[in-house]
This record gives structure tokens, sequence and C-alpha cells, in this order.
């Protein structure tokens, strides 16, 4: 199995609702990530996991909390979030941080 | 990670090869060169990468200068499946689980 999976593919939900997003990889890699992208613009890196603890945090907005459960298992719950949060949300795993990325298809995420 | 520089757009015919430019002059000597690309509609997708010498693999090769300020990725035969925008990212082996960071890449037309 070499993929990651996302659920939902698409989602659309109100300011005041709360949703997850879902990633899931079984390759046994250690590194998890996840990325944002708007239209027309190149991926931004939002949270990097590596052996299931947070290691990064690019200044993202508490609105946009992520969990690893497991080596296996990364989600992005969202709370409150803005019209602007509208985008589409990549997740991608890794062997080793440096190593290459397996990205999956995303979500598209709509906020009204 | 350092920075990238390469063109917005490139146009190129089905069936012959394509030669993508990245520049990249403040590469450091742990700096791996990266290719990615994204196809419309999908995540990105991990095409090659290369320290110093050449390299080929099943989707690709990549010829990077001697002195390394600049790297070309080498579509030997387009096809119209290979439209998408190509990104040339470099990574820092001593960096860590630290992401992708992506410039904004250079969009490929592939005319049939």
């Amino acid at each position: 199995d070499t993929e990651v999976t996302q659920t939902p593919k698409h989602l659309v939900m109100g300011m005041t609702n709360k949703k997850s997003l879902k990633c899931e990889q079984h390759m046994g890699h250690r590194a998890m990530y996840w990325y944002k992208q708007k239209a027309k613009k190149p991926p931004e890196l939002m949270f990097v996991y590596s052996y299931e603890k947070l290691s990064i945090n690019e200044s993202v907005p508490s609105r946009f909390s992520p969990e690893c459960p497991n080596s296996s298992l990364l989600n992005l719950h969202l709370h409150a979030l803005q019209p602007e949060d509208s985008a589409l949300y990549l997740c991608a795993s890794s062997q080793e941080g440096w190593t290459e990325q397996f990205f999956g298809p995303g979500t598209r995420l709509t906020v009204l | 990670d350092a920075k990238t520089t390469q063109p917005n757009s490139m146009e190129s015919n089905e069936e012959e090869p394509v030669h993508l430019p990245c520049n990249h002059s403040t590469i450091s000597g742990t700096d791996y060169i990266h290719w990615y690309r994204q196809l419309p509609s999908q995540g990105p997708e991990y095409v090659i990468h290369g320290l110093t010498s050449n390299v080929n693999n099943r989707m690709a090769s990549l010829a990077i200068a001697e002195d390394r300020k600049s790297s070309t990725l080498i579509l030997h035969r387009a096809t119209l499946r290979d439209a998408a925008v190509y990104y040339c990212i470099l990574r820092d082996v001593e960096g860590g689980a630290d992401g992708l960071t992506f410039g904004k890449g250079t969009h490929l037309i592939i005319q049939p």
C-alpha cells in the first residue's frame, strides 16, 4: 500500500460548525504533514508531525487543531472557521523528515 | 529551505523532450534538489531528487550543473498526462522533518 488517503473529499461547513479532516497512511512513515492550498497558489505548510509529536506549527490560527492519534493517522480538527479558510487541504507523509513525501488527493473545504 | 527560481510557464509538443530549468544559486552543500509535480485536481507527486550527480528514474532525468547552482528536469518524451505544475525544491538532509517550501513552480503546457 503506497498511498495516502484523505476523507472526506469535499466538505462544506458553516462558520459555527466543528468538523474534522482525516488522513491515513500504511507505509510505516514516521513523518506526517498538513498543507493548505488556495486556488492557483502553491501548497503552504501548516503542521509537521514527527514520530507522532508535533514538531512544526507554521503560526497557524488556533481554529485549526491537528492531532496524531497513532503513527498511521493524522486528523485536522476545524472550529469557527472563516470563509477565507476555504481551500484544498493536503496531507502528506514521508519515511524520514527529508525523504520524498507522498501526498493524498486532498480535501476541498468550503466555509460559508 | 534555500530559494529556487523557475520560469512561470513553458510549452512543449507531445512526444518531444522537455527541459525544465531551475536556478538555486544559494544552494548549500547539504541541500538535495527535489522535483515534485502537481497534476490538475490532484495532490503533488514526487518526481526525482539528486545531490551532485545526474539521476534517472522511470519518470524523468535530473541534470545538475557542476557548481550545483542550477539543475534541469528532463522529460524524455512528453505526453498529455505530463501537463502539470513542476516544483523545484531544495531539501536540507540535515534539516529533519521540516516540510516542503513550494515556490510558484513552472506550469507545463503540452500541445497535442
